[in-house]
């Protein structure tokens, strides 16, 4: 089993449409949590970080669930420039918490007008 | 703040030629990661050093590989020799722990 994975998509959506991106990690220690956005030929950036209660950030929602082991990222009434790749971020560092940042391979997002 | 920097930003080599990527991580960060990407695996974790000392290299993929970072400004990668495989970009990141992961632009990596 890879350590982080996700849905690589391609998700082909419209405009104003909702979608939303389901990340699987395979540490149950992990503690901290990020999704990330990569634009074509660009460095990944912090999109979010996800926090246990689950936290908003405008249109993005990031929510975790311990039990079962995954994040997922809502996108809300979604934008042409939401168009990029998202990559979910997973601490596998001593303790759950420093280090070892492990990246899933990606789900591609395509918003159409 | 520069942000980390990485050079060269693309480098194209033969086959068998010794390559050495750098980075210049952001001032006060304490992590420092070197990450492979391609299309076929994505983003790999090749190693990581904290406070200017590796702590896992299990993601290099052999022995052709080695990195180092004499101090807290400045880390190498170095991959002798290399191979068309190898062919892929190659990210720096740092992690002051409270702040997010930074990158570097990346240095695209082409072995002929």
């Amino acid at each position: 089993r890879k350590e982080v994975e996700q849905d690589p998509g391609p998700f082909n959506v419209p405009e104003g449409a909702t979608v939303a991106f389901n990340c699987t990690y395979s540490n149950s220690a992990s503690q901290s949590f990020f999704w990330y956005r990569q634009d074509c030929r660009k460095e990944p950036k912090l999109l979010m970080s996800v926090y246990s209660s689950g936290n908003e950030d405008g249109r993005f929602t990031a929510q975790l669930n311990r039990a079962s082991q995954y994040i997922s990222l809502l996108i809300r009434d979604s934008k042409l420039s939401d168009s990029a790749t998202y990559l979910c971020v997973v601490n596998f560092g001593p303790s759950g918490n420093t280090g070892k940042l492990i990246f899933g391979q990606g789900t591609t997002l395509q918003v159409k007008p | 703040d520069a942000g980390v920097i990485q050079s060269p930003r693309h480098e194209v080599t033969e086959m068998g030629q010794e390559v050495t990527l750098r980075c210049k991580p952001i001032s006060g960060h304490d992590y420092l990661f070197w990450y492979r990407q391609t299309m076929m695996r994505g983003l790999e974790l090749l190693i990581y050093f904290n406070n200017n000392v590796p702590i896992d290299d299990s993601g290099m993929p052999e022995d052709r590989f080695s990195a180092k970072m004499p101090n807290a400004s400045f880390s190498t990668l170095k991959i002798q020799p290399s191979e068309p495989r190898d062919s892929a970009v190659y990210f720096c990141a740092s992690w002051g722990g409270n702040s997010p992961l930074h990158f570097g632009n990346g240095t695209r990596l082409t072995v002929t």
